[in-house]
Formats: structure tokens, sequence, C-alpha cells
């Protein structure tokens, strides 16, 4: 099972920031937070991923508290094509071939 | 920008018929996944394969699953005697297999319809 909880559904005007969060209070030390999304039935696309900083990138940044016990996707400024379901997924990586446990996600709404 | 690729994007078959899936991995990439989801569940994990083996598989991906990579570019999948309840999207992914970080790309998926 998923070792994260996120809300159900969001929604967000178009132009403002989407703020995402997800809870994984039993994380470990070695264990990495991915953040992909789906758009309708296509495949999960990567996002960005991190283990303790905050990370950035061109899609969006991650926010993770000093206790890795939750994080934040953010979508500095959000489109309609940003409406998709986004996952938070927890990750042990010391090797390569980790399978990903996806949960039902955030199903994000962007409103015009 | 390097993409997963499958074939085919849509495959419809009887119940009992083999199918094989097909994907292409990123083409320096060494772990390669599938993965499926049925209409309005989660993405499930099914196998994992790296050096020509597999390493790590669901308790979904049972006898009548298999994986191969026949050439240097293709992965396939293919399910022996199609079931109703292999009605799915699958996708592929692959990775480059680096320690501590690894992220995996997904393809576009093909829908598999049993009928």
């Amino acid at each position: 099972d998923a070792k994260t909880t996120q809300p159900p559904s969001m929604d967000c005007a178009e132009g403002r920031a989407a703020n995402l969060p997800c809870n994984h209070s039993t994380i470990s030390g070695n264990e990495y937070v991915y953040w992909y999304r789906q758009i309708h039935s296509q495949g999960p696309q990567y996002i960005i991923h991190g283990l303790k900083n905050n990370e950035t990138n061109e899609m969006a940044s991650l926010i993770i508290t000093e206790d890795r016990k939750s994080s934040t996707l953010i979508l500095p400024h959000a489109t309609l094509r940003d409406t998709a379901v986004y996952y938070c997924i927890v990750r042990f990586t010391l090797s390569g071939n980790t399978p990903l446990v996806f949960g039902k996600g955030t199903r994000l709404s962007v409103i015009a | 920008e390097p993409e997963v690729t499958q074939t085919p994007s849509h495959q419809v078959t009887q119940m009992g018929q083999e199918v094989i899936l097909r994907c292409v991995p990123i083409s320096n990439h060494l772990y390669f996944y599938w993965y499926r989801q049925i209409l309005g569940q989660k993405v499930e994990f099914l196998v994992s394969f790296y050096n020509n083996e597999i390493s790590e598989k669901s308790e979904i991906f049972d006898d009548q699953f298999s994986v191969e990579r026949p050439d240097g570019s293709n992965f396939t999948l293919k399910i022996r005697s199609t079931k109703l309840e292999d009605s799915a999207m699958y996708f592929c992914a692959s990775s480059k297999a680096l320690a501590y970080t690894d992220t995996q790309y997904f393809g576009p998926g093909t829908r598999l319809t049993v009928l």
C-alpha cells in the first residue's frame, strides 16, 4: 500500500499557484519523495523528487518539512493543462529498481 | 527529449488469445518496468527487468505473463491466455539504474481490451 496521504481533490484558479500537500509520516531516512502526475489516461509523468532539501525545476517546486513527515508540491502558475491526478510517492532508492507504489493521488482541477 | 514509446496504442483481443505489448525504452536506460491501470483504479506495478532477467515482480505477474528483451531496443510483455480482467492500460517505464536516486519515465500506454 502507498505510504502517503493526499487529499482526493483540489481546485485552483488559472494563473494562481497550486499547492498540493502530502503526508508521509512513516518515511524513513533512505526514502525519497517523488511526485508524478497523470493527465487523463496518459502515462504518469515525472515532476520532481527530493530527499530533505527543497527542490525546484522547470515544472514545480517541492517543499519538504524539516521532520520530513510531509511535503508540498507547488505549481507556481497553474494552467488548464495542469489539470491532472498528482501522485506523491515515497520510495526507497539505494538501488535502481524499486517499484513505484501509486496511491489514489489528488485530482487537481485548474479552473479558468 | 528522449521518450519511452509503446505499440500498439490500443489492442483488442478475444479472451484466451495471446497478446504481446511492445515498448521501446529510452536508449541509455538499463532498468525496464511494466505497470498496469485498470479503468478507474490505481497504477499497479507488474514487473521490473534488468540485465536480461526479472528483478522483481508483483503478485499480479503470474505464469500467464512473461517479459522479454528480444533485441537491443525492444522490451515486450506477453500475456499468454488473456482474461476479461486483463483489460487495462499497460504502461512501460525505464530508468538509468542510478544508485540513490533513480527516475522512471513512462510511455503513453497500451489500452488492452479483452472481449
